[in-house]
């Protein structure tokens, strides 16, 4: 079974200032991991993804993660953000080869940038 | 943006009444997911397909039922609807083996009364 905590169900900061959301993954397998963010009363879009590779992925819009495998963990910096960030952010886990691929989501964290 | 049309958007419907939700998609792709998103919840897994008639639960998945006869359609199925099923339910496609992300519907907003 593959399970992800997001360790912050609210993180408000400050226009400009840095930013992490944490997510910590469980699986018993090798893995691929995504960050989904979702603006109010819309869907989810990717943000960044780890497939293979180099641990350290980023996103267009100056977001940046990385796999650490030894502590199963994922993630999301910025290091400064804008008011347009503000937004709800989900950390998703699935197994990598093979087939069968379940996608797991974590419980969501709501990022609020202050001016 | 991917092809995947969720239909109704927006539907209220009374308790006990069955209730089916229509996912569709135009990508061809094999991985096919339901998932509600409930405040303080996230995204649940309800069910998932892993091709024509290949399905499985996920971990919400008490009350709710699926089909998938074609690749492109995926139903969900209350089959007897209560107020605790009100949610946002969101479909996903995916296709892992091709090295692709999960890409996702704009919604289903429901409400059992």
């Amino acid at each position: 079974a593959q399970s992800v905590t997001q360790l912050d169900s609210q993180v408000p900061v400050f226009e400009e200032a840095p930013v992490e959301l944490r997510c910590n993954y469980s699986s018993s397998v090798s893995v691929y991991l995504f960050w989904y963010v979702q603006y109010p009363n819309q869907g989810l879009q990717l943000l960044l993804k780890y497939l293979s590779g180099s641990t350290l992925v980023e996103s267009i819009n100056g977001f940046e993660a990385e796999f650490n495998k030894s502590q199963t963990s994922f993630h999301l910096r910025k290091p400064s953000v804008h008011i347009s960030d503000t937004a709800e952010y989900f950390c998703a886990v699935s197994k990598s080869g093979g087939s069968n691929y379940k996608l797991t989501f974590g419980k969501g964290t709501l990022l609020t940038v202050n001016p | 943006d991917a092809g995947i049309t969720q239909s109704p958007r927006h539907k209220v419907t009374e308790t006990g009444t069955p209730v089916t939700l229509r996912c569709h998609q135009t990508e061809n792709h094999r991985y096919m997911y339901w998932y509600r998103q409930d405040p303080g919840h996230g995204l649940r897994l309800i069910h998932y397909s892993y091709g024509v008639k290949d399905t499985d639960k996920g971990e919400v998945s008490d009350g709710y039922s699926v089909s998938r006869s074609k690749t492109e359609d995926f139903l969900l199925t209350l089959e007897s609807a209560t107020s605790s099923q009100t949610s946002v339910y969101f479909c996903a496609i995916s296709e892992f083996e091709r090295n692709t992300e999960a890409f996702f519907g704009q919604g289903t907003r429901l409400t059992v009364v």
